[in-house]
Order: C-alpha cells, then structure tokens, then sequence
C-alpha cells in the first residue's frame, strides 16, 4: 500500500513571498489533515477535510494561508504572502474511519515539507 | 483546552537498556492516544494506537499504557537498540489530534 506522498519536500523562498505544497492522501481515505511543526514543538492541526469538505479549520491563518481538496483526494496548502514564522514542516496525514463501537482513527503521516522563508 | 505534556525532554540510554516515556494530559475525556516515532527529517511513523476504551497496546519491544483517570500514558521500549533513537511523541484526539512536544531518545553502542 502506497503512503501519504507529499511535495516538494524542501522549499525555501523570501518572505512575502507565496509557496503551495502538494499532499496525496493514500487511496480510500475520505480524511486528510494538514499539520504545521515549528521547530522543537508538536505538530499543530492546521485544517482538516473530510472528502472534499472543510471540518476544521479553525487554526488556519486564513489571512494568509487557504487549503483546498478539489474532487475529494489531493489536496493543496497555499502561503501568500510568507512571514518569516511560517518556517516549519508541513505534514499532510490521512486515515480511513471505520465504524461500529471500535472505531480507529489512526492517522497515516507523508514525509512533509520543509519550508524556509528568509 | 487539552495541554499535552512529555517528560522527559530528551533521552540518552545505552543500548540494552529498558526505558519509559511518559505522555500527560489535561482532559481525561479523551478518545484515542496514539504514539509515533519521528526521524530526523522525517515524518511521523505511527507506533501505537490505544482507543478510549483500552487501557494498553504492544507491539514487538514496545508496550503502551493508558490511564485516563491520572491522565498519563507510558510508552516502555524494551531492551533499546541505537536504530531505537528518534524523536517520540504522543498525540490524543479522536480526529483533530493534540500533540506533545516529543522526547528525544538517543541509544548508544
């Protein structure tokens, strides 16, 4: 089974500057997630789509940063314009819901993208 | 809101030795606790996966525990190994997960 493909993997641009990174989630799984992690923290949920629908994205800089999923599967992360505190990797996760009382939600995660704005 | 908490910060074993990680956090009324391991460089490699409704999981050297009540978890790796060492973090949500800021492990030859 293929995993979560992610691109580029590296990108480094100026600030005010715009940047878009790519995710495939793997086959089949209706929910994708994009997470930010600076540095020495966590990773923090940006936005999350189930199909081809927004369920959160309550912590998306939405002046700055939009997402979209067209067609339910890849999807796209924008910046525009970058602000020096936007370096950090992207990671772009998927999991498929089963259902029924033993419902799992484990995560998949792609290999992210390291972006540099100087 | 949930606080996620991972002590210690970092980690430095020497091969052979049996250790444990600890994850705590502020909202018992979680869902899933789920342990990664992450390289450098690297994304997330999904470990362990304990639902709400388990109190642990294992799989091979490593056995992870879930305590809602004293909201803790423990991940225990077994006889480590140097390709053991990596960044390890606990993250709990059913969906939107809350992540910790990771232990750094380092096994030694």
């Amino acid at each position: 089974e293929a995993g979560v493909a992610q691109s580029p993997r590296y990108k480094i641009i100026e600030k005010r500057q715009s940047v878009a990174f790519w995710c495939n989630p793997i086959s089949g799984h209706a929910t994708l997630y994009w997470y930010q992690q600076i540095l020495g923290q966590g990773p923090k949920l940006l936005i999350q789509f189930q199909n081809n629908g927004v369920v959160d994205d309550s912590q998306l800089p939405k002046d700055r940063f939009s997402a979209e999923r067209l067609k339910g599967v890849d999807s796209t992360l924008k910046i525009q314009p970058a602000k020096l505190e936007d370096s950090a990797v992207y990671l772009c996760a998927s999991n498929y819901q089963s259902v029924g009382p033993d419902r799992s939600y484990e995560q998949y995660f792609g290999p992210g993208t390291r972006l540099t704005v100087t | 809101k949930q606080e996620v908490t991972q002590i210690p910060a970092a980690l430095s074993v020497p091969e052979g030795e049996n250790l444990v990680l600890n994850c705590s956090f502020t909202d018992s009324a979680i869902y899933n606790l789920q342990w990664f391991r992450q390289d450098p460089g690297k994304g997330l490699t999904s470990l362990l996966l304990i639902q709400s409704s388990q109190r642990e999981q294992t799989s091979g050297r490593l056995n992870a525990s879930l305590d809602k009540s004293s909201g803790r978890s423990t991940l225990y790796i077994a006889a480590s190994q140097p390709g053991d060492s990596a960044t390890y973090l606990c993250a709990l949500g059913f969906q939107k997960l809350v992540f910790g800021t990771g232990t750094r492990l380092l096994v030694s030859p």
